[in-house]
């Protein structure tokens, strides 16, 4: 049963305007929430994360937002960059760090 | 700059073949994890280690053994390959810190089981 669910397979964006990656989660213990970035035959590397005890990070034109009652995170890119077409995946943890349960992806297109 | 290296890229493997995947990290990371991506399935946890000779079940870890005699290498068995094996496989370690528990991916490896 899937825990971290990304509803979206796909999105396509103009480029520099914003970029809305949803993640959804049904596990309310889950306290430490993380972006990845894919690109094609390379491993995922991180994005941003974010604490259970916040409800927005930002780094950059990456903003993580957490809305703990919804159990839901979003992941804003601001100005898009065609750069940054690539699969992006939400995982959550639980306060051991041990495990990470991933989402499924979303491919994002950026179009110059 | 941390580095996770996996022994290789792509393999090719008959059914029945018995598989090793081998994964070195250089930042002496007390947590490794092997995953397997699949389209429109993510990344799902095989297994993982906390320590050296320590090794826990993920979600899918029917089919899979590992083995961690070093704490720098986690290496995953497949005792008897089969097609449904067919996938990419990443290895990933991480720091245990309070402040943050980001996963660092190696580049992958291609498994095809024929």
């Amino acid at each position: 049963d899937q825990q971290v669910k990304q509803n979206s397979p796909s999105l396509s964006v103009q480029e520099g305007r914003i970029s809305i990656l949803n993640c959804d989660y049904t596990n309310s213990m889950f306290d430490y929430f993380l972006w990845y970035k894919k690109y094609p035959a390379e491993g995922p590397t991180f994005l941003i994360s974010i604490s259970s005890i916040k409800d927005k990070n930002e780094d950059g034109r990456f903003t993580v937002f957490l809305n703990k009652s919804a159990k839901h995170l979003s992941l804003h890119i601001v100005p898009s960059q065609p750069g940054d077409s690539a699969v992006y995946f939400c995982a959550a943890s639980l306060n051991t760090g041990n495990q990470f349960y991933f989402g499924t992806g979303t491919s994002l297109t950026v179009i110059p | 700059d941390v580095k996770v290296t996996q022994s290789s890229r792509y393999l090719v493997k008959r059914t029945g073949e018995k598989v090793f995947l081998e994964c070195v990290q250089d930042m002496d990371h007390e947590n490794m994890f092997w995953y397997r991506q699949d389209p429109g399935l993510g990344l799902r946890l095989i297994y993982f280690s906390y320590d050296v000779k320590m090794k826990e079940k993920g979600d899918i870890p029917e089919g899979y053994s590992v083995s961690r005699e070093k704490k720098e290498r986690f290496s995953l068995i497949l005792e008897s390959a089969s097609t449904n094996q067919t996938s990419m496989y990443l290895c990933a370690s991480s720091h245990y810190r309070a402040s943050s528990y980001e996963q660092y991916f190696g580049p992958g490896t291609r498994l095809t089981v024929t």
